[in-house]
């Protein structure tokens, strides 16, 4: 069974500083995995995703995760946190044997100091 | 807009009362997903459609709810005699079918508070 760790509830950092959220995950193949972010009272957006290939991906509002196969974690990543970065983030998995169902973790609060 | 569209996107009901929340895919995806959110969890699966056919339930999916997809295109979900535990944030998503690690796309969710 597929499963995703986010250890950390809050992450507290200061504006301009970098910033890592830490996910782990469980599959019984290899995974693909994904981060979203979510606003206050609103749904999930999508933020970067891995499927195969080099272990750094890139995603939006400069944010980037790398992929560490013998930790099984994917901690996303960003060089310079902005206050406006503050909100809740989730890890999720889904195997790639042809799955259709992401599981997500319980989610991270990111909170940006000015 | 092209997103995937939820509504409504709050509704508070009594204790033992029908609610029915409509979700429209972004067009050309094939794959619909429901999932419930709770305050301080993350997104919890329920159902997956497969255009019309509906290939996964989870257990959370008590009896009490129904999902449908007629055409293949909007999905309801539909929770009878609902109780105080319902209360939570319903998501629809839609995916492509074909392709590799297809992304799923969330709508903005449909509050529901049962009082």
């Amino acid at each position: 069974a597929q499963s995703v760790a986010q250890p950390e509830d809050q992450v507290n950092v200061a504006e301009g500083n970098p910033l890592t959220v830490k996910c782990t995950y469980s599959v019984s193949g290899n995974p693909y995995l994904f981060w979203y972010v979510q606003y206050p009272n609103r749904g999930l957006q999508f933020l970067l995703k891995y499927i195969t290939g080099d272990n750094l991906v890139k995603g939006s509002y400069g944010f980037e995760a790398e992929f560490n196969k013998s930790q099984t974690s994917f901690h996303l990543k960003k060089p310079s946190a902005l206050v406006s970065d503050s909100a809740l983030y989730f890890c999720a998995v889904r195997e790639n044997t042809g799955g259709f169902k992401t599981i997500f973790g319980a989610g991270t609060r990111l909170f940006v100091k000015a | 807009d092209t997103g995937v569209s939820q509504d409504p996107r709050h509704k508070i009901t009594k204790r033992g009362q029908n609610v029915t929340f409509r979700c429209d895919p972004i067009s050309e995806h094939n794959r619909l997903y429901w999932y419930r959110q709770t305050l301080g969890q993350g997104p919890e699966f329920l159902t997956y459609f497969q255009n019309e056919a509906q290939l996964e339930k989870s257990r959370l999916l008590s009896d009490r709810f129904s999902a449908e997809r007629p055409k293949g295109s909007f999905s309801t979900l539909e929770i009878q005699r609902t109780e105080q535990g319902d209360s939570a944030m319903y998501l629809c998503a839609s995916s492509l079918l074909t392709g590799v690690g297809n992304t799923i796309y969330f709508g903005e969710g449909s509050w529901l508070t049962v009082v």
